[in-house]
């Protein structure tokens, strides 16, 4: 089975500090994403990766940045966290040559922004 | 905008029932369809995808797709108390999934 790694269950972070969440998949999948969920808002997309070095905006990009380096990692980046990104932040991974590009989740990172 | 609508629910059912999750959309362009149950405190799972307009059963678990309505279902037949969970449409229009907000489902006793 696929085995999406996110490196932090749980973080409390202080206004203003950079903040980084890593996310290692096993399979050699291509594409890679991250997803931020809040309670009423859904599962929201902020960044993906289709391959090393490539990157795409999703839907709520402002605020993050990301990083691809190597084909199993993919790391969220918040520059300078602010309160409004207390979220649980999930990763996820796919194969495109599967047909149907099934997204396989981590377990979560709960952040909590002070 | 691309939108894909659930009902946020609870939805209550006794166990042995069928429970039916229903599920809109608005890119006429998606090519798969999917359906994620997520336990409290969980990351969302894979249940079960759909690519053609019909009907796909695994299971207790059926997925129906009509493109033409842009309405996608799940039913989930002698639904158990362990079914209590969120469940979540997303809908595939290019390379990332679009979720849905979920529907609660509750399975009672």
């Amino acid at each position: 089975d696929v085995k999406v790694t996110q490196s932090s269950r749980y973080l409390v972070k202080r206004t203003g500090e950079k903040v980084f969440l890593e996310c290692v998949q096993d399979m050699d999948h291509e594409n890679m994403f991250w997803y931020r969920q809040d309670p009423g808002l859904g599962l929201r997309l902020i960044y993906f990766s289709y391959d090393v070095k490539m990157k795409e905006k999703g839907d709520i990009p402002e605020g993050y940045s990301v990083s691809r380096e190597k084909k199993e990692r993919f790391s969220l980046i918040l520059e300078s966290a602010s309160t409004n990104q207390t979220s649980m932040y999930l990763c996820a991974s796919s194969y495109t040559g599967s047909g149907a590009n099934v997204l396989t989740f981590g377990a979560g990172s709960r952040l909590t922004v002070l | 905008q691309k939108e894909v609508e659930q009902n946020s629910g609870p939805l209550s059912v006794p166990e042995g029932a069928i429970a039916s999750l229903n599920c809109t959309y608005s890119d006429r362009g998606s090519q798969s369809f999917f359906w994620y149950r997520q336990y409290s405190g969980k990351s969302p799972e894979l249940i079960m995808f759909i690519y053609s307009n019909g009907d796909k059963e695994d299971g207790r678990f059926t997925a129906q797709l009509n493109k033409a309505s842009q309405y996608v279902s799940l039913l989930i037949r002698d639904s158990q108390p362990s079914d209590s969970a969120t469940y979540l449409c997303a809908v595939r229009p290019s390379w990332a999934l679009n979720f849905g907000k979920g529907t609660s489902l509750l399975v009672t006793p």
